[in-house]
């Protein structure tokens, strides 16, 4: 079980707005340790989607955002592509443990 | 561009041990800190080790004291030692370059293909 929490799955439909949750805690999230996210195609190498809770690196859309709030973040795609179908992941640091960067569980997103 | 090739790994048996190799290309390797991170089968990410371009190392709880992670800067190449393997070690293993400004800025910004380990008998 994940320290940082995501849903196991979302769906939407082309075009639409999808949003994914990644709950964490006082020791990471929460500590104002920023909160990156990855998106890994099927059978391919995961790939940075978002630094620094809001950055997007070169060439990604900008139908990708992320946000952050408290102990939570998120992910938001809009504009739904076929192509957008893969798993996504959060990430983050936390200072409970001995110098720990934790994934969240990741999410299946099914475009429908 | 930058790349990371990983190689070394394959099917080992309980208790034993591989090495594994991610060769870098394409930026100044030893100015930033390397990580591997690994797969199981159908499951999620879950980071392993990191290695400082300044010397620091840091462990997961789950392969303290069974792996080790170390470079050769004149090489530009990153290793990882696995002993003691367990069946629970089945994975994918990624070799990631980390970018960020401190421990809890830091991310994994560029990622090889991914070597897969087998533990099995």
């Amino acid at each position: 079980q994940s320290v940082l929490t995501q849903p196991p799955s979302v769906s939407g439909a082309p075009g639409q707005r999808v949003i994914i949750s990644c709950t964490g805690s006082s020791s990471n999230i929460g500590a104002d340790s920023d909160v990156h996210w990855y998106q890994q195609l099927p059978g391919t190498a995961p790939k940075l989607l978002i630094f620094g809770n809001n950055n997007r690196p070169s060439g990604v859309p900008d139908r990708f955002s992320g946000s952050k709030s408290g102990t939570s973040a998120s992910l938001a795609i809009t504009g739904l592509q076929a192509e957008d179908e893969a798993d996504y992941y959060c990430q983050s640091y936390d200072n409970s443990v001995s110098n720990n960067w934790l994934f969240g569980g990741g999410t299946k997103l099914t475009v429908l | 561009e930058i790349q990371l090739l990983e190689s070394g790994g394959g099917l080992v048996q309980p208790g034993g041990s591989l090495r594994l190799s991610c060769v870098a290309s394409g930026f100044t390797f030893n100015t930033y800190s390397m990580t591997w991170v690994r797969q199981a089968p159908g499951k999620g990410l879950e980071w392993v080790a990191r290695s400082g371009g300044g010397g620091s190392i840091d462990y997961a709880d789950s392969v303290k004291g069974r792996f080790t992670i170390s470079r050769d800067n004149s090489k530009n190449t990153l290793f990882l030692q696995m002993n003691s393997l367990r069946a629970e070690d089945t994975a994918v293993f990624y070799c990631a370059k980390m970018r960020g400004q401190r421990y809890s800025s830091y991310h994994f910004d560029s990622w090889g293909q991914g070597s897969l380990v087998t533990v099995a008998s």
